[in-house]
Order: structure tokens, then sequence, then C-alpha cells
């Protein structure tokens, strides 16, 4: 299948240690952020979500912090395995009924078994 | 419970034809928001529906226009082709409440080649 990680800046993890990928966003009004995982060949995948009244919240193996000051998103995850390997974005969605969520640029995570 | 579906899975066209792309969203969701991706970078919105009209529009021409039928699936049409506009183009559904909205849960795409 086709890459979706050509040009994109790129993380590599030893397998079984913890992963970090940072994404900053530029719009102060956005209250809904999301992480999403795509693999070659694939729609985006959700992996886990933060509104703006939160700063941390926890899933399985992952974890997304939200630092509204910096406008900084960060996603953790919990030993890495080759599974993971993955292009990662982080997505922000303003308030309102309707929702146009705008894509930061994707992070490339190779796991190294 | 079937998931976002799209058709066809690719297509190749050429430069001026026009191109029709179909989704089916998730069981019991009512909005579709349609994204282009190119190669290499994150998606980019187009447009979304909800109710049969379109609510929100990215930044893309008036050759890109889309349909929302009663039974919620929608069309992407694209006019005059560009080479430009060879894509992943990718259907995401979600059910609108009254919170703003829920998450949006993405189809397989549907690759665009315009040569």
């Amino acid at each position: 299948g086709e890459s979706v990680g050509l040009h994109l800046p790129t993380l590599s993890v030893q397998e079984g240690d913890n992963s970090i990928i940072n994404c900053a966003y530029s719009n102060s009004a956005s209250d809904y952020f999301i992480w999403y995982k795509q693999e070659s060949g694939k729609g985006p995948q959700f992996i886990i979500d933060i509104r703006s009244n939160m700063d941390k919240r926890q899933g399985q193996r992952v974890t997304v912090l939200l630092n509204k000051t910096v406008k900084h998103l960060s996603l953790q995850i919990a030993a890495t395995q080759p599974g993971d390997s993955a292009v990662y974005f982080c997505a922000e969605r303003g308030s309102g009924g309707y929702q146009k969520v705008t894509f930061g640029t994707g992070t490339k995570l190779q796991v190294i078994p | 419970d079937a998931g976002v579906t799209q058709s066809p899975t690719h297509l190749i066209k050429t430069r001026g034809q026009q191109v029709t792309l179909r989704c089916s969203p998730k069981s019991g969701h009512d909005t579709v928001s349609w994204y282009q991706q190119a190669l290499g970078q994150g998606p980019q919105f187009i447009f979304q529906y909800y109710e049969e009209e379109e609510r929100q529009r990215g930044n893309f021409p008036d050759r890109f226009s889309g349909h929302q039928f009663p039974n919620y699936s929608s069309e992407l049409n694209v006019n005059a082709l560009l080479l430009g506009d060879s894509a992943l183009y990718l259907c995401a559904s979600s059910l609108l409440g009254l919170a703003g909205g829920d998450t949006q849960y993405f189809g397989p795409g549907t690759r665009l080649t315009v040569l």
C-alpha cells in the first residue's frame, strides 16, 4: 500500500520502551483534541481524545496530556509494540455544533524489534 | 456493526474528467465529513454534511461538491479534475449531539489518481 509517512518527522523507539509524540496546536479556541493512528493504506483510526477542561486522560497503554498555556498536546504510548508502528496525527476541533477537524502534520513512529 | 465504508477503493481518471466518490456512515451516525489527504500530509477538511445540507466548508474550490442522502450516506463530486487532485479521499462519520458532536470515525479512503 502507499506510505503516508513520506517527509514526516520520524520517532524511532525500541520495542518495550515508552513513546512520546508531541504536537503543537494553533487555535486557542479549540475545545476538543484527538489523536489518530494511520497505518499505511488505511484511514485514520481514533486512539484517544481529550476536552479542553482536562489536562490528562488515560486509555489502554496510551495517555494524552494537554497544556493549554503553551498550546501543546502529547501522546504517550507505554511498552511500545511493533503493531504501534504508524503515522500519528493530532487533531483539534473548535467549539460549536459542527465539527471541522484540523489535523497536524503527523509523526511517523518506527518500532525497532 | 459495519464501520464507515467507501467506494471505490481506487480510481484512475484523466484531467478534465469528473468523479463521484461514495461513503456510507457508521451505523447510528448522521453526519459525514470529507477530507483530502495528499501523500505525506495530514487530512485536509473539505466539507461536512448534516441533515442533507453542507454545514461547514474548508478551503476548497467550487469544483468540489457533495450531497447527503436521507439514509445519511454521502457523495463527493469533483469536476474538471486537475493533476493536483490526486490524493486519498477520506470520509468520516459522527453523531452530531448537543455537546458539539461526537468523535469522527474514518473510512479506509478512496485513492484517486489523475493522469
